[in-house]
């Protein structure tokens, strides 16, 4: 079945370090695909998103861009902050019996020290 | 604008009693449902709706119950509580089914069953 693989965390990096997450998935069809972010007590919040091969997602400084080639969907941001720190989650979504259900990873945390 | 509101943000039940989880949304959402959010296990899906009157199971089912007579409302009902469903549960919607990957997040309630 369908489903999405994030390297495991948690993630440590210094504040202006280069980030880098890493996603594959596997999916039948042409899925879409998101990256989500979990801040601490929060709930999740859409970051990015691509709906087609070499579209690429950006937001608030992080871009991922969606590689059919090697089922990749990689987040980077060139200089991270503090306030990034985060738990953050790949995902994807795939028709399956007419409705449009998210297969997720297992989330990465990110800790940006100062 | 309120977004997906969610009610209580902490509970603590004893095995066997029953509750509600409260959700709603003010944005005119189709589509909405329940995760539940553990360490480990990432965001498993436990019910969802595509329209009032319209619900269905998601990952993990058992022991939940839900109804959707409304746009806005969404409650998840724990019928008889166990320690296994100790967890962080969240409420998200989408416009529509097609959608369904674009979710706005509630802020979780946390439920706790000694």
């Amino acid at each position: 079945g369908d489903s999405v693989t994030q390297m495991e965390g948690p993630v440590t990096l210094s504040e202006e370090a280069f980030l880098t997450i890493n996603c594959t998935y596997t999916a039948t069809g042409y899925p879409s695909l998101f990256w989500y972010v979990q801040y601490p007590g929060e709930g999740l919040q859409l970051l990015l998103k691509a709906t087609k091969a070499d579209d690429k997602g950006s937001n608030k400084g992080f871009e991922a861009t969606y590689r059919k080639e090697t089922t990749s969907f990689h987040l980077e941001k060139g200089s991270v902050q503090v306030s990034d720190s985060a738990v953050y989650f790949c995902a994807l979504t795939t028709r399956g019996d007419s409705n449009y259900q998210l297969i997720w990873g297992a989330g990465t945390k990110l800790i940006i020290k100062p | 604008n309120a977004g997906v509101t969610q009610t209580p943000k902490f509970q603590v039940l004893k095995t066997g009693q029953s509750m509600t989880l409260q959700c709603a949304q003010d944005m005119n959402h189709e589509y909405m449902s329940w995760y539940r959010q553990d360490p480990g296990m990432g965001l498993r899906l436990i019910h969802y709706s595509v329209g009032a009157g319209i619900t269905d199971q998601g990952e993990v089912p058992n022991g939940y119950n839900v109804s959707r007579s409304t746009t806005e409302d969404f409650p998840l009902r724990l019928l008889s509580a166990a320690p296994s469903q100790t967890s962080v549960y969240f409420c998200a919607s989408s416009l529509d089914r097609v959608t369904a990957g674009e979710l706005f997040f509630g802020e979780g309630s946390r439920l706790t069953v000694l």
